[in-house]
């Protein structure tokens, strides 16, 4: 089945720090991968996605490349900031025929940014 | 554009107390519906879908059920809870048709506390 592997956290880090926040997934076919945001008492949130092999999806300065050869969907900013301290969850889905859509998470990478 | 609500935000509950979390979206029609919960902070487990008005599926055996009473409404209930359904309890829906990459958007999400 299909499963995804995050980088352990936390990930602590001075503002203005280059981010990389590693994700591999294992999967048949080509599903979607997609990252989503969790601030502190709130929902997730999409921040981007890719749909196939090389789509590099970005938002608000984070972008994330569709590696179909290395299994990898790794986040990257150049320049964080305190108020990029979230939880970071990669996902994968795929449509499922009796559920719309099937999403499977990474257990998320907690992300604390310093001034 | 597209809503999601949850009520209440926080709930602090007995053991052996009921349980109803509302969940509604706007701005769309016949969309696929989700419940999840978030224990610890970190993962996220699906506890049930629907695909339509009275179509709920449990993807796991629980203490807790769930309803779709009308097409943009999901109801996730218990008779008597247990202190392991403490949780962050988030909903999400998704597109029912038409090409896309299947991510899912969520709400704002409900913390239970059950004492």
């Amino acid at each position: 089945g299909d499963s995804v592997t995050q980088m352990e956290g936390p990930v602590t880090l001075s503002e203005e720090a280059f981010l990389t926040i590693n994700c591999t997934y294992t999967a048949t076919g080509y599903p979607s991968l997609f990252w989503y945001v969790q601030y502190p008492g709130e929902g997730l949130q999409l921040l981007l996605k890719a749909t196939k092999a090389d789509d590099k999806g970005s938002n608000k300065g984070f972008e994330a490349t569709y590696r179909k050869e290395t299994t990898s969907f790794h986040l990257e900013k150049g320049s964080v900031q305190v108020s990029d301290s979230a939880v970071y969850f990669c996902a994968l889905g795929r449509p499922a025929e009796t559920s719309g859509s099937r999403l499977t998470f990474g257990e998320g990478t907690q992300l604390t940014v310093n001034p | 554009s597209q809503t999601i609500h949850q009520w209440p935000a926080t709930l602090v509950q007995p053991v052996g107390s009921p349980l109803s979390l509302e969940c509604t979206v706007e701005g769309t029609s016949n969309p696929n519906l989700y419940w999840y919960r978030q224990a610890a902070g970190r993962g996220l487990q699906l506890l049930f879908y629907s695909v339509g008005i009275g179509q709920i599926s449990s993807e796991v055996p629980q203490n807790l059920s769930a309803s779709r009473p009308q097409d943009r409404q999901f109801i996730l209930s218990s008779k008597k809870l247990l202190l392991s359904d403490s949780g962050f309890y988030l909903c999400a829906w998704t597109r029912t048709s038409g090409r896309g990459s299947y991510e899912q958007y969520f709400g704002p999400g409900t913390r239970l506390t059950v004492t």
